[in-house]
């Protein structure tokens, strides 16, 4: 594997489920980040990870919780989501976390779909 | 406040003819990059080109080249002869100090036989 990975590619899930995106990056980075991408909306980031420690939430609401075990696995858990939840999430890799210049690295995304 | 922004929903070109993407932007940071991204119908974000606020040449990187005019605050994607795989969307996130990246909404383009 190469790159940045993510699983599932698609995701159907019910409003009382719980469910987890998983994302691996095999670049040797130390940040890693989750966005969201809604139909017709720019790209929101949600969290940033540097060195395991999570430096950035961007006003997430709490049925969605990251988790970051390791430098090169980052976990998104999913609980009680609600329909306006479904969107595109990818995961995102960088060197670190500071710098003008660090080039972020995407994973293909995961499809979630809230019914 | 940081914003991006891309004027352009949707552009045509022909193929082999050369295109624009807009892009302008607002920071008050004095150090600063702009990206340039290639989103496929497949998801995921292919990295293009990188501008440095600091970069006293434009970049360039195979077809792609950025037309930087710091004043203006425009960073502009200029692709050379476009190929059919060029169809997609793209993004110029601008990048700070935090490494945080801001999208705009992006535009569609795409390339026609």
């Amino acid at each position: 594997e190469t790159g940045v990975t993510q699983t599932p590619r698609h995701l159907v899930m019910g409003m009382t489920n719980k469910k987890s995106l998983k994302c691996e990056q095999h670049l040797g980075h130390n940040a890693m980040y989750w966005y969201k991408q809604s139909a017709k909306k720019p790209l929101e980031l949600m969290f940033v990870y540097n060195f395991k420690e999570q430096t950035e939430n961007n006003s997430v609401p709490s049925r969605f919780s990251p988790e970051c075990p390791n430098s090169s696995h980052l976990f998104l858990h999913l609980h009680t989501l609600q329909p306006e939840d479904s969107a595109l999430y990818l995961c995102a890799s960088s060197q670190d976390g500071t710098g003008v210049s660090n080039e972020q690295f995407f994973g293909p995304g995961t499809r979630l779909t809230v019914l | 406040a940081q914003k991006i922004t891309q004027t352009q929903p949707g552009m045509f070109v022909q193929e082999k003819e050369a295109v624009t993407l807009d892009c302008t932007y607002d920071t008050s940071d004095q150090s600063y990059g702009l990206f340039w991204y290639k989103q496929p119908s497949s998801g995921e974000m292919i990295f293009l080109i990188y501008q440095g606020s600091y970069d006293e040449q434009n970049a360039t990187e195979g077809r792609y080249s950025l037309n930087f005019q710091k004043a203006r605050k425009s960073a502009n994607l200029v692709i050379s002869a476009s190929q059919l795989g060029d169809s997609a969307m793209y993004f110029c996130p601008l990048g700070g100090a935090t490494n945080k990246l801001i999208f705009g909404t992006g535009t569609l383009l795409a390339v026609q036989p």
